[in-house]
């Protein structure tokens, strides 16, 4: 089975600012995936980034990158210069054959202009 | 590229009723994914489709919960009798397949039901 923590139910940012969001997962895969998602509040859900457990390479989309620790069962995301418009829940989910995506509880972003 | 629709948008019902939600997945999209999510709470995947097998329904509630792909296209959840509990937003997923590999899946708007 597999577990996602977020262990910051809320985070407030300042526009331009950058921000980390939190995010430890348990798995015993050994082939697997990690995710962050976006969830504004529309509720469409929408993939930001995604990293294989493979690579030791941390994943980067323009101002999204992740630092992931699998040793640590870590996997953090950066927002850098904050917009407004990234104000929404952000999900981390893990992913094994399957295809199979567990979630973890949410942490909702804040931007102040 | 037309997204999963996902109707209705909003459902408010009495405890003890019944209710269903409709999701038509992105064209070509083998897998089919319903999640249930809770106010303030991450999505739960409720069952999988292939075509329009499932792959797995482990966490649906069968005495009330039933799901439907006839066809392998649109899918059918249905709740009977409706629980106080069962207050949620519905999301409908979809992907081109569910096999090995990764295969994004992408999310319809969700139905966001009220059992009062």
């Amino acid at each position: 089975a597999q577990t996602v923590t977020q262990s910051q139910p809320e985070m407030s940012v300042q526009e331009a600012e950058t921000v980390t969001l939190s995010c430890t997962y348990d798995t015993s895969e050994s082939d697997y995936y990690l995710f962050w998602y976006k969830q504004p509040p529309s509720r469409q859900m929408i993939l930001v980034i995604r990293q294989e457990a493979y690579k030791q390479q941390n994943a980067t989309e323009n101002r999204f990158s992740v630092n992931f620790q699998k040793a640590a069962k870590s996997f953090s995301l950066k927002i850098s210069d904050s917009q407004l418009g990234d104000a929404a829940m952000y999900f981390c989910a893990s992913y094994n054959a399957g295809n199979m995506l567990t979630f973890g509880g949410g942490t909702r972003l804040m931007v102040k202009p | 590229e037309a997204g999963v629709a996902q109707s209705p948008r909003y459902k408010i019902i009495e405890k003890r009723q019944s209710v269903a939600f409709w999701c038509n997945p992105i064209s070509g999209h083998a897998t089919l994914y319903w999640y249930q999510q809770i106010l303030g709470q991450g999505p739960k995947l409720l069952i999988q489709f292939q075509n329009n097998g499932v792959v797995d329904d482990s966490q649906l509630p069968k005495d009330r919960f039933s799901a439907e792909r006839l066809k392998g296209v649109d899918s059918t959840l249905k709740i009977q009798p409706a629980k106080l509990e069962d207050s949620a937003v519905y999301l409908c997923a979809s992907s081109l397949s569910g096999g090995t590999g990764f295969y994004e899946q992408y999310f319809g708007p969700g139905t966001r039901l009220t059992v009062t």
